[in-house]
């Protein structure tokens, strides 16, 4: 089974910085495409960042560009959110999600169950 | 940016009953891809659509999606109480990357 599990979220203070994980099984992370997709309280599905299966191409919100970096370790498994810089309007759960391809350009077909980040003093 | 503007926000309708959700793109979306998602409070997305209309694994036919351009329907025929849901659109042609702000579907 295709399984998608995030960590790293918690409290930060403004300016401040955390990571995020997302630990893969179940699929041979590497032939994939993988994404971050985040939902403040109350608010819509905002999509953060890509990041294709080899690596090499990433793209950006630009409410996060400069700030956020996504990045991926093949051989662990396991898909990265580090967030630098951080506003009051990060607080949001953040999803890792799975698109059917090498290219970021699908849809997302398996997703995790999210973990909370809160930005606050 | 392309901005996903779906309507409407609301929809209110009877088990039995066809739902017909709007999404419209503010520049040409191909087709390829434009996809449909279902949300329910506590769980995770799920994709019901890909490539406008085509559905996704263990998707019931009563779920079907269509449209091009900058104008797509995500339809759902013989409403059932569990299709109480959010339901947004999303377009992975262009980056940045988007959603449309959601519609939330009540069965009544």
């Amino acid at each position: 089974e295709m399984q998608l599990l995030e960590s790293g979220g918690g409290l930060a203070q403004p300016g401040g910085s955390l990571r995020l994980s997302c630990a893969a099984s179940g699929f041979t992370f590497g032939n994939y495409a993988m994404g971050w997709v985040r939902q403040a309280a109350g608010k819509g599905l905002e999509w953060v960042s890509g990041i294709s299966g080899s690596g090499g191409t990433t793209y950006y919100a630009d409410s996060v560009k400069g700030r956020f970096t996504i990045s991926r370790d093949n051989s662990e498994n396991t898909l990265y959110l580090q967030m630098n810089s951080l506003r009051a309007e990060d607080t949001a759960l953040y999803y890792c999600a799975k698109t059917p391809a090498l290219s970021t350009r699908n849809a997302f077909d398996i997703w995790g169950q999210g973990t909370m980040v809160t930005v606050s003093s | 940016e392309i901005v996903l503007t779906q309507s409407p926000g609301t929809l209110s309708l009877s088990p039995g009953e066809r739902a017909t959700l709007s999404c419209r793109a503010s520049q040409s979306v191909s087709s390829s891809y434009l996809a449909w998602y279902q949300h329910k409070p506590g769980q995770a997305p799920r994709l019901l659509i890909y490539g406008a209309s085509s559905r996704a694994t263990g998707i019931p036919d009563r779920f079907s999606g269509g449209g091009s351009g900058t104008d797509f329907t995500l339809t759902i025929s013989r409403l059932e109480p569990e299709d109480s849901a959010v339901y947004y659109c999303h377009q992975c042609g262009t980056s940045p990357y988007t959603f449309g702000q959601g519609t939330k579907l009540q069965i009544k």
